[in-house]
């Protein structure tokens, strides 16, 4: 099992230059997780997907879009970069197990935007 | 989501015992008390959680109040390795989103 992985792993962008980032999950876990961390601080999610087919809002979702045609794979969109979206992106997946309810995390991806 | 407090940051020695507190004096009957930690330049990861009872598994022990106000993240022998950011999250069960709100946490540090 790999669990949850990301690509790229590090990524620098000029603003105004749009991306994906994409997120891989081998567990059949049906929610999936967009967070961002800013330094020093906490994650806040940006957009998350209760299963196949379906998206949400969460904290921070401007600037970004998503996409979740797989059940395995979570797509985050930044149309056009800006030096604020700068950031450490982490993607998760949770089992609907109601007695685990946890959450599994991805290595993150570092984007900079110049 | 109920709040939660924990300090900015903590030290410990390596090999003794170091108890992470959480204060929670808004938690509802319903509210999952959610332990993760976030190693240097990776993602969290789980490390424990609880309703009521004191929990325990491989990587730490819980222990939550009587009146669940307050909760202690106890890791009973620290190592080097278990430096790391630790957050304190509430739940509420049941919850058709999942959505984890990740405070500032405490940042442990561990000394040789």
């Amino acid at each position: 099992n790999a669990g949850v992985t990301q690509t790229p792993k590090f990524r620098v962008l000029k603003t105004g230059q749009s991306m994906t980032l994409l997120c891989a999950q081998d567990m059949n876990h049906e929610y999936m997780y967009w967070y961002r961390q800013d330094p020093g601080m906490g994650l806040r999610l940006i957009h998350y997907s209760v299963g196949e087919g379906t998206t949400a809002k969460g904290e921070v979702p401007d600037g970004y879009n998503v996409s979740r045609l797989k059940k395995q794979n979570f797509l985050l969109g930044l149309e056009s970069a800006a030096p604020s979206q700068t950031s450490v992106y982490f993607c998760a997946s949770r089992s609907t197990i109601l007695s685990t309810d946890t959450q599994y995390f991805g290595p993150g991806t570092r984007l900079t935007v110049l | 989501d109920a709040k939660t407090t924990q300090p900015n940051s903590m030290e410990s020695n390596e090999e003794e015992p170091v108890h992470l507190p959480c204060n929670h004096s808004t938690i509802s009957g319903t509210d999952y008390i959610h332990w993760y930690r976030q190693l240097p330049s990776q993602g969290p990861e789980y490390v424990i959680h609880g309703l009521t009872s004191n929990v325990n598994n491989r990587m730490a022990s819980l222990a939550i109040a009587e009146d669940r106000k307050s909760s202690t993240l106890i890791l009973h022998r620290a190592t080097l390795r278990d430096a790391a950011v630790y957050y304190c999250i509430l739940r509420g069960i049941p919850s058709n989103t999942g959505k984890l709100i990740f405070g500032q946490g405490t940042t442990l540090q561990v000394k040789p």
